[in-house]
């Protein structure tokens, strides 16, 4: 079975400041991996990156990375020159690759709010 | 590029009514996920299908079931509704099976229950 943690209810950064969303996580699969989505007010869910449990690594996508510490159980994602844009809720999730279930397994977010 | 296309976007019901949510996943893509995501809550997941057939299952109410056909897209029917039934309904489809890394996510069917 897989959990996400994510202690953080909402956040505060103002625009162009770097900030970071904490996620840990908990698992029993020995490969797995772990996922953030955007989820703005209009409600779809946007992928945002991508960390497998094997990656030596952290992940990069543009103006988003992901401070993967395997020790700690942690995926945290860091924005980098907040925008305007970025306010919207950020869930991290987890897949397990133990067996023939596919689903991700979600936290229960952050609301992050950018100030200009 | 497609993305993963889901019918209606939104979708007025009364209680102890049906309702049928539709998914069509990006072509070739073989597995498609459904998601429910109640009033501020995160997703939880319903039910997966792999190449037509039922892969995993989760917190689906027994009102509800679910198919893949041949196209390969996806209906999930409610029936039996219920207020607490008023959510966000995600799609999700990937390709190569449960065990593969991405999924698409659709933009949602908007579920509310009077």
């Amino acid at each position: 079975a897989q959990k996400i943690t994510q202690t953080q209810p909402g956040m505060f950064v103002q625009e162009k400041e770097a900030v970071t969303l904490d996620c840990t996580y908990d698992t029993s699969d020995p490969s797995y991996g772990l996922f953030w989505y955007k989820q703005p007010s209009s409600g779809e869910m946007i992928f945002l990156i991508y960390q497998g449990s094997y990656d030596q690594q952290n992940a990069t996508e543009g103006r988003y990375s992901l401070n993967f510490q395997k020790a700690r159980k942690s995926a945290n994602l860091v924005i980098s020159a907040s925008q305007l844009g970025d306010s919207a809720m950020y869930f991290c999730a987890i897949k397990g690759y133990g067996g023939s279930q596919g689903n991700l397994i979600f936290g229960k977010g952050t609301k992050l709010s950018v100030k200009p | 590029a497609a993305g993963v296309i889901q019918s209606p976007r939104h979708l007025i019901k009364e209680k102890r009514e049906t309702a049928t949510l539709k998914c069509y996943p990006i072509p070739r893509h073989d597995t498609v996920y459904w998601y429910q995501q109640g009033p501020g809550q995160d997703p939880q997941f319903l039910i997966s299908f792999y190449e037509k057939m039922q892969s995993d299952k989760g917190s689906i109410p027994d009102r509800f079931s679910a198919q893949q056909f041949s196209d390969y897209h996806s209906e999930l029917n409610m029936s039996s509704l219920e207020l607490g039934d008023s959510a966000l309904y995600f799609c999700a489809s990937s390709s190569g099976g449960p065990g593969n890394n991405e999924q698409f996510f659709g933009p949602g069917t908007r579920l509310t229950v009077l």
